[in-house]
């Protein structure tokens, strides 16, 4: 069984600044897949970013990069520049599916992270 | 592309009824849906994995004659919570993988929220 643990139930950032959230996880797996959700208001679930626990290169998307440590079980999210539009819930979610890019497996989710963009 | 819905989007019904979700890859075809449900503030918890033309798999604890899905075709899976009760209020949300190269990604639907009186 996996686990998800987000232990920042809400974060605040001024916008344009930087801020990380945090993500622990455990797993008996050698090889599986994490993620970032988004959820904004709108309840829509938006992947940000995928990491491939096999590779070591942390994964980045624009603005969006992560810090993936897995001898420690850590994948933290990092979203530089922040905007107005980035508010909403994050979610690190992980998946046990191996093979074709954690897709096809069900997520596990962590509790989520409320972000807050201050103007 | 890969455009997920659901429908209703939002639905209340009496105690003692049942309630179909209907969850719809618009532009993909999809093998496997999965359904999640999501509780106020809470995170998303798994309920089942649905094959198209094979029996769902239900998560611990969850009630198969309660919650009956149905994977009928590669782009409709539906969720039917069968004589809900108030404590199955809650949101309810389903993804559809799609393989776009080398990789299946989850496309999440925008969710159905249950209101049981």
């Amino acid at each position: 069984a996996q686990t998800v643990t987000q232990s920042q139930p809400e974060m605040s950032v001024q916008e344009a600044e930087t801020v990380t959230l945090s993500c622990t996880y455990d797993t008996s797996e050698s090889d599986y897949y994490l993620f970032w959700y988004k959820q904004p208001p709108s309840r829509q679930m938006i992947l940000v970013i995928r990491q491939e626990a096999y590779k070591q290169q942390n994964a980045t998307e624009n603005r969006f990069s992560v810090n993936f440590q897995k001898a420690a079980k850590s994948f933290s999210l990092k979203i530089s520049d922040s905007q107005l539009g980035d508010a909403a819930m994050y979610f690190c979610a992980s998946s046990q599916d191996r093979y074709s890019g954690g897709g096809a497996d069900g997520l596990t989710f962590g509790k989520g992270t409320h972000l807050i963009i201050q103007p | 592309g890969a455009v997920v819905s659901q429908h209703p989007s939002r639905v209340i019904c009496k105690s003692g009824t049942s309630v179909k979700i209907e969850c719809r890859s618009l532009d993909f075809q999809a093998t496997t849906m999965f359904w999640y449900r999501q509780f106020p503030k809470q995170s998303l918890m798994l309920m089942a994995t649905s094959n198209e033309g094979s029996k769902a798999t239900y998560e611990q604890g969850v009630e198969k004659d309660k919650f009956l899905i149905n994977h009928a075709s590669l782009t409709l899976s539906t969720l039917t919570v069968t004589s809900a009760h108030p404590e199955d209020s809650s949101f309810y949300i389903c993804s559809a993988a799609y393989r776009r190269g080398p990789v299946d990604t989850q496309y999440f639907g925008p969710g159905t929220r249950l209101t049981v009186l």
